[in-house]
């Protein structure tokens, strides 16, 4: 019962282009959202989050989009930088307290 | 400020055999959680404690898996016996209520990577 899904396992971009990272929700009791990124060896790391009363948020190159209807988010990062190379979680709660994950987008950023 | 900790960082077990994982939070961090992430999966989580109760365990294995929160700061998890299957990532996190959301921010630790062979 997979309530967070992130259909794209690997994503590869040209330095300076848009990547954009999707995730589709399935319990619409989901309230607030997160995206994380993580290096190998190393544990994730918070990105950026959106409540659902809103529909964007938005931090330096970072910007989640909420679509509540459509039970779905989206990353933007703009410009993508060699150093985006990473893999990016997305998150869901209900209440802002226990996380369910997606299986994990792999961002290439590619100079 | 020194961020969550935890060790070893990388086990190697013989199935049936027993393992421990050590945690460290963050300081202040009232909330702890262990994680586990198998390989091309997400994080999921096994246990969450709120000081040294446990307030989620819906999803640990309690045949073969056990955790305790000492004293609302340091955690452990056991596994007795390992399977195969539990061949994964674990990871802890802590967190802290963001004042203006009121939603829980949650920082993670490196990670233990355990193999059962």
């Amino acid at each position: 019962d997979q309530q967070v899904k992130q259909n794209s396992p690997s994503l590869g971009v040209q330095e300076g282009r848009i990547s954009i990272l999707n995730c589709d929700y399935t319990n619409s009791m989901f309230d607030y959202f997160l995206w994380y990124k993580k290096y190998p060896a190393e544990g994730p790391t918070f990105l950026i989050s959106i409540s659902s009363i809103k529909d964007k948020n938005e931090d330096g190159r970072f910007t989640v989009f909420l679509n509540k209807s459509a039970k779905h988010l989206s990353l933007h990062i703009v410009p993508s930088q060699p150093g985006d190379s990473a893999v990016y979680f997305c998150a869901a709660s209900e209440g802002g307290n226990k996380l369910v994950f997606g299986a994990g987008t792999i961002l290439r950023v590619k100079s | 400020e020194a961020g969550v900790a935890q060790s070893p960082r990388y086990k190697i077990i013989e199935k049936r055999q027993s393992v421990a994982f050590w945690c460290n939070p963050i300081s202040g961090h009232a909330t702890l959680y262990w994680y586990q992430q198998i390989l091309g999966q997400g994080p999921k989580l096994l246990i969450q404690f709120q000081n040294n109760g446990v307030v989620d365990d819906s999803q640990l294995p309690k045949d073969r898996f056990s955790a305790e929160r000492l004293k609302g700061v340091d955690s452990t998890l056991k596994i007795q016996p390992a399977k195969l299957e539990d061949s994964a990532v674990y990871l802890c996190a802590s967190s802290l209520r963001r004042a203006g959301t009121g939603k829980y921010e949650q920082y993670f630790g490196p990670g233990t990577r355990l193999t059962v062979t």
